[in-house]
């Protein structure tokens, strides 16, 4: 396995249901991140961990729950959402986040969630 | 603030010039530019830094425009491999990116 890896690919969940969105780089980076992606919107910066360190957390709603247990594996914790998350949510993982600016971000290919 | 992106879709032959321009209203520190391809993850193709020079990858280069907040990248005698939305993520020297909303690439042979 190379890169970042996202499983499921796609999730269908009820309002009621709990899930759990995986990823994991094998890219040895310390920095990792939770992007959602909406049709005709910008990619929004969720969540961001440093050295498993959160160092981010963009307003999000307390549905969202993230867990990085180590620097390789972010999880993304799903309960009791709202039909307006359906969306697509993209990994990353940068060598590093704060310094010199230079944190360029490979992504995985994404979890396609709906909230039916 | 997210950077403004335009043109918002492209359509273009193969062999054909493109030009996507990206602003922000706030003084950058870098700019990035992705490129995804339908459901594939965005990829990275170039980081241009403040003070920096014009950055090229064969025949896709980008400028990076300090006075005016400006970053274009330009695509020049375009393949069908060029399809896909491309995003630029500006740095307002917080590390994070904030990325515009895109814009669609359409090669047609």
């Amino acid at each position: 396995e190379t890169g970042v890896t996202q499983t499921p690919r796609h999730l269908v969940m009820g309002m009621t249901n709990k899930k759990s969105l995986k990823c994991e780089q094998h890219l040895g980076h310390n920095a990792m991140y939770w992007y959602k992606q909406s049709a005709k919107k910008p990619l929004e910066l969720m969540f961001v961990y440093s050295l498993e360190e959160r160092v981010e957390n963009n307003s999000v709603p307390s549905r969202f729950s993230p867990e990085c247990p180590n620097s390789s594996h972010l999880f993304l914790h799903l309960h009791t959402l709202q039909p307006e998350d359906s969306a697509l949510y993209l990994c990353a993982s940068s060598q590093g986040f704060g310094g010199s600016g230079a944190n360029v971000l490979t992504f995985g290919a994404g979890s396609r969630l709906t909230v039916l | 603030q997210q950077p403004v992106q335009s043109p918002q879709a492209v359509i273009l032959r193969e062999g054909e010039d493109a030009v996507i321009n990206c602003s922000s209203s706030k003084a950058l520190y870098s700019v990035h530019w992705y490129r995804q391809k339908h459901g594939e993850a965005p990829v990275f193709l170039m980081i241009l830094l403040k003070g920096g020079e014009q950055k090229g990858h064969d025949k896709i280069s980008a400028s990076f425009n300090e006075k005016k907040q400006q970053s274009s990248l330009y695509l020049t005698a375009s393949q069908l491999s060029y399809s896909g939305t491309y995003f630029c993520g500006t740095d307002f020297g917080n590390e994070k990116l904030t990325f515009g909303t895109g814009t669609r690439l359409t090669i047609i042979p």
